[in-house]
């Protein structure tokens, strides 16, 4: 059964970028089964999804974040990541990673979520 | 404004069946399928139903799902205090080639 831990910094400093990873245990980044994406909720509000990474490094982003976002793969550590750029108080959320079906909106399994506050 | 449109609250009392729309447009659940999750308080979101209807292993009975055009619903039958979450939709959207969640509704067991 494949597990997820979200790691990183618990606050960033406005226009600085936060950094997240996610380590995979109990499967590997490398399999193709699933895409893997990281997912925000900011406190008392929705979900948003953020964007995926596949096996392959191959990438889709949120277009409303596309100008601020990176993810990235690593195979050897069995880790993915996230970076968002020029971060705002509206980036102050919970992030969670968490693999995805793609076109099918099915996220299976998710991170217990690591909680980001941006202030200075 | 979510893109899914799901009601803010819901209540019902212990053993009581209660229902969660969930109403999109002709880009996400009047073309792909829906998908529901249970968040309890402090925790991840889980998935609780998927595919419209289908639910993942370990998930009671109690909990079903349905999809007609635009519109999905998620029915809770013998309802126990242990349900009281917030749920989420979600469905593919083809405009944003992702997928959108519903502003979620909060249930409380009276």
């Amino acid at each position: 059964q494949v597990q997820l831990q979200e790691s990183g910094p618990g606050l960033v400093k406005p226009s600085q970028t936060l950094s997240l990873t996610c380590t995979v245990s109990g499967g590997s980044v490398s399999s193709g089964s699933y895409f893997w994406a990281w997912i925000r909720q900011p406190a008392g509000k929705k979900l948003e999804w953020i964007g995926r990474v596949y096996t392959s490094g191959s990438t889709y982003y949120n277009p409303s974040l596309k100008s601020r976002v990176t993810m990235s793969i690593d195979t050897s550590k069995n880790q993915f990541s996230l970076k968002l750029t020029s971060v705002t108080a509206a980036d102050t959320a919970v992030y969670y990673c968490a693999t995805l079906t793609w076109k099918v909106a099915r996220m299976d399994v998710w991170g217990k979520g690591t909680t980001v506050t941006v202030s200075s | 404004q979510s893109v899914l449109t799901q009601p803010p609250s819901a209540s019902g009392t212990p053993g009581q069946r209660v229902t969660i729309s969930c109403s999109g447009s002709s880009s996400n659940t009047g073309t792909n399928s829906v998908n529901w999750y249970q968040q309890l308080p402090g925790t991840a979101p889980k998935l609780l139903i998927y595919s419209n209807n289908q639910r993942p292993s370990g998930v009671p009975d109690r909990f079903s799902g349905s999809k007609s055009g635009t519109s999905a619903s998620l029915a809770i039958s013998g309802l126990q205090s242990e349900d009281e979450a917030d749920f989420y939709c979600a469905a593919w959207d083809d405009n944003l080639n992702g997928p959108v969640f519903g502003g979620g509704t909060k249930l409380t067991v009276l």
